[in-house]
């Protein structure tokens, strides 16, 4: 079965700070993972995926995260944190191409302190 | 290319109602899923269809339920409503080519 865990219900950053948000998962075939956004009362909004293309994954707001499949991590990063960044932030996995349920960790609250 | 479109957005009912929600998805996406989104329990798979048939479906009673359309617009219905059914309800679009679900804005439910 799969499933996602993320360190850390609630991360302080300074602004300009680096951000990191942790993610591990755990399935028993090699998964497409998401990591996604979600601002109040709004939907999720897709940050950026992990596909086998590549390791090393570049997404919006300059948000990257990387794959480390002997660590079965998928860790999320900005070197600089801004005002804007504040928000809830989700790892997810999918087991297959399209067509199969995604699996969420609980979140991460993301606060950026002026 | 319009985005998944949830409607209502916020939706009240009292306890023992019933309560239907809708959700198109971006066009020509034929896989849609549901999530239930609370404080307690984070975000839980309810149900996913494709081209009308329920594929996968989560842990819930069968107080949950949803359908698919021919046109892929899905809906879900929730019968004799608890307070705890008070919740964020996501729903998802996924397309053929695509890995990723596109959310939309979710419909907040409140059961008093």
């Amino acid at each position: 079965a799969q499933s996602v865990t993320q360190l850390g219900s609630h991360v302080s950053v300074s602004e300009g700070a680096l951000v990191l948000l942790r993610c591990n998962y755990s399935s028993s075939v090699p998964p497409y993972l998401f990591w996604y956004v979600q601002y109040p009362n709004q939907g999720l909004q897709l940050l950026l995926k992990y596909t086998s293309a590549a390791t090393l994954v570049k997404g919006i707001n300059g948000f990257e995260a990387e794959f480390k499949k002997s660590e079965t991590s998928f860790h999320l990063t900005k070197p600089s944190a801004h005002m804007s960044d504040a928000a809830e932030y989700f790892c997810a996995v999918r087991r297959s191409a399209s067509y199969d349920k995604v699996i969420f960790g609980p979140g991460t609250s993301l606060s950026v302190i002026p | 290319k319009a985005g998944v479109t949830q409607t209502p957005r916020y939706l009240i009912k009292t306890r023992g109602q019933q309560v239907t929600l809708s959700c198109s998805p971006i066009s020509g996406h034929r896989s849609v899923s549901w999530y239930q989104q609370t404080p307690g329990q984070g975000l839980q798979f309810l149900f996913e269809y494709f081209s009308e048939t329920q594929r996968n479906k989560g842990n819930f009673p069968g107080r949950f339920s949803g359908r698919q359309f021919s046109n892929s617009r899905s809906e879900m219905n929730v019968s004799t409503l608890e307070l705890g059914d008070s919740a964020l309800y996501l729903c998802a679009s996924t397309g053929r080519g695509n890995t990723e679900a596109f959310f939309g804005q979710g419909t907040r439910l409140t059961v008093v």
